[in-house]
């Protein structure tokens, strides 16, 4: 069945380092795909979503890139900060459909 | 432009009782989806609603429903709380069917004692 794999569960990096969190589908269909960031205690947030017929994306420290024929895209986060601590969670869907299939989560410490 | 909203924030019951939580989406949105994340895992799609209808649920059982209003707001009836459904239950709301970004409200919380 679909399915997104997500990787690793658990990211610590040193404040300024950079982060990388990588997610791989499993189907050929899906073409958005979003990144949400969920701190203690609140909903997801989106802060990032490519499609694809973009294969990368930037947003000030935050980058996706999306390589459609490995079905691989990736979450890359320069410079981080310990307000970027919390956990990542990558989707995929098709457009028409309501359907996201989300990665099971990155909980990404950033070190002071 | 406001977010989406749930209420309450923290629902506690007992077990066999039953769950009411609520959802306004964002304005102009009329798909409104519900998601249960249990603690520590990841987001398990529930149901969607739109333009008052039920499009799709997913594997849980009949005592997980709910409605869409008018105004497409949402309301998440849990019927015969069990201890597992102790959760936090999250809705999401986007432009119709064929709009892809889930906007999320804050969730509501419930522990089933």
């Amino acid at each position: 069945g679909e399915n997104v794999e997500q990787h690793p569960s658990t990211l610590s990096v040193q404040e300024g380092d950079s982060a990388v969190i990588k997610c791989t589908y499993s189907d050929s269909a899906s073409n958005y795909f979003p990144w949400y960031k969920q701190e203690l205690g609140k909903g997801p947030q989106l802060i990032i979503d490519i499609r694809s017929n973009v294969g990368e994306k930037k947003d000030q420290r935050i980058a996706v890139t999306l390589n459609k024929t490995a079905k691989h895209f990736s979450l890359h986060i320069t410079e981080t900060q310990p307000e970027d601590s919390a956990v990542y969670f990558c989707a995929a869907s098709t457009s028409g459909t309501y359907k996201y299939i989300f990665g099971t989560g990155t909980r990404l410490k950033v070190l002071a | 432009e406001a977010g989406v909203t749930q209420s309450p924030t923290h629902l506690i019951k007992t077990r066999g009782q039953q769950a009411t939580l609520r959802c306004s989406p964002i304005s102009g949105h009329t798909s409104v989806y519900w998601y249960q994340q249990a603690l520590g895992l990841g987001l398990q799609f529930l149901l969607w609603y739109d333009e008052g209808e039920e499009r799709n649920r997913g594997n849980f059982p009949p005592r997980f429903s709910g409605r869409q209003f008018p105004n497409y707001s949402s309301e998440l009836n849990v019927n015969a709380l069990e201890l597992e459904d102790s959760a936090l239950y999250l809705c999401a709301s986007s432009h119709g069917t064929t709009g892809e970004t889930q906007y999320f409200g804050p969730g509501t919380r419930l522990l089933v004692l």
